[in-house]
């Protein structure tokens, strides 16, 4: 099984500042099956970014994936105050699909 | 609208049985996989299994093997979760989502409380 390791656990900014947010694969995620979800308080998780660094449908050009191999990383280039929420990474490679464990977004 | 809507909350006592559903609409329903996902505070986000509505194959996380059962009703496009004997750690809420890969479309959640 595929352990993901989110950092940092929470990250405290302001809004217009810039959000990088790491995850860690124990080992290589196949093909770059690495997906990142928002949620929100009270909703389900949304998918922001499929296969390391593809936007899904409707998601804003400030939210970028980027890395291979065991190492990730999501960056929100300026927040805007509906970014505020938990972010957590998923690997779709290989069985079982794992998700990390989160990185909360916090205003500051 | 591609969507996914789920059963309401359930409160049950351990020991019962319960089977909640997702039903999919917008999109043609037996060519995407179904996921189910578990979500608790302490343990976060958990892959339960998914099903391929097509021919009904279902595929289970380990953790969750025999634990749960996956089906699904072609004839109204509804996949359900099912457990024969609710356990308090059941107590979750339950997330169904679309998948080809990443999760696009999910559930609205499916709280699930197993209390004595």
């Amino acid at each position: 099984e595929i352990v993901l390791t989110q950092s940092p656990g929470t990250l405290s900014l302001s809004p217009g500042e810039r959000a990088t947010l790491s995850c860690r694969a124990s080992q290589t995620v196949s093909s770059d099956y690495l997906a990142w979800y928002q949620q929100k308080p009270g909703q389900a998780p949304r998918l922001l970014i499929y296969g390391a660094s593809s936007r899904a449908t409707g998601i804003p050009d400030r939210f970028s994936g980027s890395g291979s191999g065991t190492d990730f990383t999501l960056t929100i280039s300026r927040l805007e105050p509906e970014d505020f929420a938990v972010y957590y990474c998923q690997q779709y490679g290989s069985s079982p699909r794992t998700f990390g464990q989160g990185t909360k977004v916090e205003i500051k | 609208e591609v969507q996914l809507v789920q059963s309401g909350a359930e409160v049950k006592k351990p020991g019962e049985s319960l089977k909640i559903s997702c039903k999919g609409s917008g999109y043609t329903f037996t060519n995407f996989w179904i996921a189910w996902v578990r979500q608790t505070p302490g343990k976060g986000l958990e892959w339960m299994g998914f099903i391929y509505p097509g021919d009904s194959d279902a595929r289970y996380s380990p953790s969750f093997q025999g634990q749960v059962t996956i089906s699904a009703d072609n004839s109204i496009s509804t996949v359900y979760l099912q457990w024969n004997s609710l356990k308090a750690s059941d107590t979750a809420m339950y997330y169904c989502a679309r998948t080809k890969g990443a999760f696009d479309i999910w559930g609205q959640g499916t709280t699930v409380t197993a209390s004595s």
